[in-house]
């Protein structure tokens, strides 16, 4: 079946980096976008962006340009998230999804568990 | 961006009760309408895509409608493990952005 494995837990100083990756495997990982969402403690979903696993290919919110990149691995089937100048309202869960279409329409069908990222000094 | 709002931000109500949930979107967003379920501890599952299309394995009693600006989800026939919190999402232009969410309690 479809899985998407995250990695695990982070503790981060601010200013540091933080690299989750989110491991597919059931299907042809270059067929399908690859989402990231994070929610931070009792918050809201908030989309950051998004990968083609075929072309490499990115788009970002605006308010990560500059701090986020999104990369994969097409050998081992595998995206990156990589956000940097962590401060503590980068604490989060941050997830990885798969996106699919269905005529038209695209949405998230498959989610990773979720890689909780924490921001302490 | 295009900013998605819904209401109620949280409602309680009974089992075997019909709940209407409404979003609202900036501008136009056609039909491409998303609504997802999320559990606590866990990550939000799609229940209705492109407005009214039900995701493989999701009950019945779930249904989506609208167009444009406006849209609802309806769960009809409450059961004790819709207990959540209800996302929409705008798939229409990036960035795909969120509602901020209704927490449905069962009393």
């Amino acid at each position: 079946q479809v899985q998407l494995v995250q990695s695990g837990a982070e503790v981060k100083k601010p200013g540091a980096s933080v690299k989750v990756s989110c491991e597919t495997s059931g299907y042809t990982f270059i067929t399908y976008d690859i989402n990231w969402v994070r929610q931070a403690p009792g918050q809201g979903l908030e989309w950051m962006g998004w990968i083609n696993p075929r072309n490499g290919k990115t788009g970002y919110l605006q308010k990560f340009q500059g701090r986020v990149t999104m990369t994969r691995n097409t050998s081992v089937n595998t995206a990156y998230m990589e956000l940097s100048s962590l401060t503590s309202e980068d604490t989060a869960v941050y997830y990885c999804a798969r996106v699919v279409p269905i005529d038209y329409y695209y949405f998230m069908d498959v989610w990773g568990k979720g890689t909780t990222v924490i921001v302490s000094s | 961006d295009i900013q998605m709002t819904q209401s109620p931000s949280s409602l309680s109500v009974s089992v075997g009760d019909r709940v209407t949930i409404t979003c609202r979107a900036s501008q136009s967003i056609t039909d491409y309408l998303n609504w997802y379920q999320q559990k606590p501890g866990k990550a939000p599952q799609v229940l209705i895509y492109g407005t009214s299309g039900l995701q493989s394995g999701v009950p019945p009693r779930f249904s989506g409608s609208g167009s444009g600006t406006s849209f609802t989800l309806t769960i009809t026939s409450l059961q004790p493990e819709d207990s959540a919190v209800y996302y929409c999402q705008q798939s229409d232009t990036a960035p795909y952005t969120f509602g901020q969410g209704t927490k449905l309690e069962i009393k």
